[in-house]
């Protein structure tokens, strides 16, 4: 099973922040928090995966709550080409990952 | 980030035949690597995960005599499905773990859409 509880579906208009949450209440103290998105039929695309501290880099920011048991994924400037499913994963540390069914993100012109 | 290729991109095959999917690593070599098997308007499932020289490892429910993995190399892992039927017609993903750090990542390769007539 999944270890992540993510809104089945978000819209977001063209150049606005688009804030993805995530909760991972039973996350372990040495497992990540991954971010993969997925566009139509092709293979998901890495975006993001951050510890305890809040990461950043080109693609997105991840913030995690002090307690780890969530997470958001923010997207400064949505564009069209953003829509997409996107995934939170908890896991790592040479453990196998377990996709959950994922956020999907419509950006809207 | 790394490169994950996957070949062919789409096959269309007999039931009954049997289709191998590669993956390889392109600028990295992956000790790891996973198939996962994806549904239409469903979520990834991981099929089994594959570790260089050593026999592959299957989730629950995979028939690991159906769904044949080799990773004969440190870049190159195969996943052949043997007498392919209809219900087997997915989208078949890939991905390699980057080594050496604990908080691998998997760069996914582009996956393959098999359809089994």
């Amino acid at each position: 099973d999944a270890k992540t509880t993510q809104p089945p579906s978000m819209d977001c208009a063209e150049g606005r922040a688009a804030n993805l949450p995530c909760n991972h209440s039973t996350i372990s103290g040495n497992e990540y928090v991954y971010w993969y998105r997925q566009i139509h039929s092709q293979g998901p695309q890495y975006i993001i995966h951050g510890l305890k501290n809040n990461e950043t880099n080109e693609m997105a920011s991840l913030i995690i709550t002090e307690d780890r048991k969530s997470s958001t994924l923010i997207l400064p400037h949505a564009t069209l080409r953003d829509t997409a499913v996107y995934y939170c994963i908890v896991g790592g540390g040479y453990q196998k990952v377990t996709f959950g069914t994922g956020t999907k993100l419509q950006v809207i012109p | 980030g790394a490169v994950v290729s996957q070949h062919p991109s789409r096959v269309i095959c007999k039931s009954g035949t049997s289709v191998k999917i590669e993956c390889r690593s392109l600028d990295f070599q992956a000790t790891t690597m996973f198939w996962y098997r994806q549904f239409p308007k469903k979520s990834l499932m991981l099929m089994a995960t594959s570790n260089e020289g050593s026999k592959a490892t299957y989730e629950q429910g995979v028939e690991k005599d159906k769904f044949l993995i080799n990773h004969a190399s440190l870049t190159l892992s195969t996943l052949t499905v043997t007498s392919a039927h209809p219900e087997d017609s997915s989208f078949y993903i890939c991905s390699a773990e980057t080594p050496g750090q604990s908080s691998d990542e998997q760069f996914f390769g582009p996956g393959t859409r098999l359809t089994v007539l």
